[in-house]
């Protein structure tokens, strides 16, 4: 149980090209999603937490507008990269919890990653 | 702001060895979780530690938990190079109801036979 399915995998694109990213809980609800990203040899920096129907709250230094964040839903979220440059290039990893692992302190069910690069 | 540390950053050990990671944490949490990742892969969950004194082991990994010390440590019991990854460790924050985590600067353990 707990399955985080995150698309594409890896990515490459040119200068100045939108992706966007899908971040999907198939067998639970997730109430909360969380973006991070992992430049290489790196450990993981949050990027911005979103709960479902509500705006993203995004960490110091990241641009909301660059990164575009949709919890539409209870099982999917959405992190577009807009006018993505080369710097943007990045390893991106989504993870989801839901009300009932909040409870249970379970963790973070991460995604697969998806690997950006921006040429 | 929650800082988290970890010693070492990279650790190269030969199999059959123990050793102990250190996770170090800045403020007050008692929810503190380890996570491993292979290359270019995601994160795989080993242990969720949740109160003082909490030791938590699987296979040749334990993992324990001291919040006077805001310190956890990641033992390995003689190591097998199936155990070569990157290890982090990650600290809830409680002023944002324990959700949002902090991740240590990871150790990339590599096993030689």
């Amino acid at each position: 149980g707990a399955v985080v399915s995150q698309h594409p995998s890896w990515v490459i694109c040119k200068s100045g090209t939108s992706v966007k990213i899908e971040c999907r809980s198939l067998d639970f609800q997730a109430t909360t999603m969380f973006w991070y990203r992992q430049f290489p040899k790196q450990s993981l920096m949050l990027m911005a937490t979103s709960n479902e129907g509500s705006k993203a709250t995004y960490e110091q230094g990241v641009e909301k507008d660059k990164f575009l964040i949709n919890h539409a839903s209870l099982t999917l979220s959405t992190l577009t990269v807009t006018s993505a440059h080369p710097e943007d290039s990045s390893f991106y990893i989504c993870s989801a919890t839901d009300r009932q692992g909040k409870a249970l302190v379970q963790p973070q069910h991460f995604g697969d990653g998806t690997r950006l690069s921006i040429l | 702001e929650l800082k988290v540390e970890q010693n070492p950053l990279f650790l190269s050990m030969q199999e059959g060895k123990n050793y102990t990671i250190y996770c170090n944490y800045s403020t007050t949490s008692d929810r503190l979780y380890w996570y491993r990742q292979d290359p270019g892969k995601s994160l795989e969950s080993l242990f969720v530690l949740l109160s003082n004194g909490a030791v938590k082991q699987e296979g040749r990994l334990m993992a324990s938990l001291d919040t006077k010390a805001r310190l956890s440590t990641l033992h390995i019991t003689a190591a097998v190079h199936d155990l070569s990854a990157t290890y982090f460790c990650a600290v809830a924050s409680p002023n944002f109801g324990n959700e949002k985590l902090t991740f240590g600067t990871g150790t990339r353990l590599t096993i030689i036979p």
